[in-house]
């Protein structure tokens, strides 16, 4: 089994609309969440973290942490066409100073 | 302040060769890590130091070495380099604490 598993194939939304991502991770001793987003090309920018149960919002960001599910999950709201990368969902496991990383999802935002 | 420096950006080598790649942590940020990024494997951790120390490693072979200075900045080493080599190498520097990793732009090695 994958430590970090993104599954959903390339999501198309329209412009103005809200993209989910989802996330499930493996190691229940999982203690800190990130969401990166890779524009073609270029390397990974941090964009949210997350470290309890619940949801963060930052921007037209927000993340969602739910360990009993070992499930994480990023919605973009409002989303323009310079949202569209790809977001990779990662997590580090406690003690390890290190990140899985999942596939990652391609978003494409259509104008 | 000035970001993650990779150094450099782009690399042409033959198989069998080995190569340096080089890495300037965020400044006070201790801890350095590499990463190899490939579209059919993603993004696979090769090794994190801390303070010198090699705190963890990666699933990769002894081919691929690391080392971290005094001053934080890291190299990385391939030895007999193979095809399969061909990545983007990422390195990403973190405080330690609660607030995620941050990446240099990489180095993309092609082994022809």
């Amino acid at each position: 089994q994958k430590e970090v598993e993104q599954n959903s194939g390339p999501l198309s939304v329209p412009e103005g609309a809200i993209a989910s991502l989802n996330c499930t991770y493996s190691d229940r001793g999982s203690q800190s969440f990130f969401w990166y987003r890779q524009y073609s090309g270029k390397s990974p920018e941090l964009i949210m973290s997350i470290y309890s149960n619940g949801d963060k919002e930052d921007g037209r960001f927000t993340a969602q942490l739910n360990k009993a599910s070992q499930y994480v999950s990023l919605l973009i709201r409002d989303s323009q066409p310079s949202d569209s990368a790809t977001y990779l969902c990662a997590a580090e496991f406690y003690g390890n100073n290190r990140l899985a990383f999942g596939k990652g999802n391609q978003v494409v935002v259509i104008p | 302040k000035a970001g993650v420096t990779q150094t450099p950006r782009y690399l042409i080598k033959t198989r069998g060769q080995q190569v340096t790649l080089s890495c300037s942590p965020i400044s006070g940020h201790r801890s350095v890590s590499w990463y190899q990024q490939t579209p059919g494997q993603g993004l696979q951790f090769l090794f994190e130091y801390f303070s010198e120390t090699q705190r963890n490693k990666g699933n990769f072979p002894g081919r691929f070495s690391g080392r971290q200075f005094s001053n934080s900045r890291s190299e990385m080493n391939v030895s007999t380099l193979e095809l399969g080599d061909s990545a983007l190498y990422l390195c990403a520097s973190s405080m330690g604490q609660e607030g995620g990793y941050t990446f240099g732009s990489g180095t993309r090695l092609t082994v022809v």
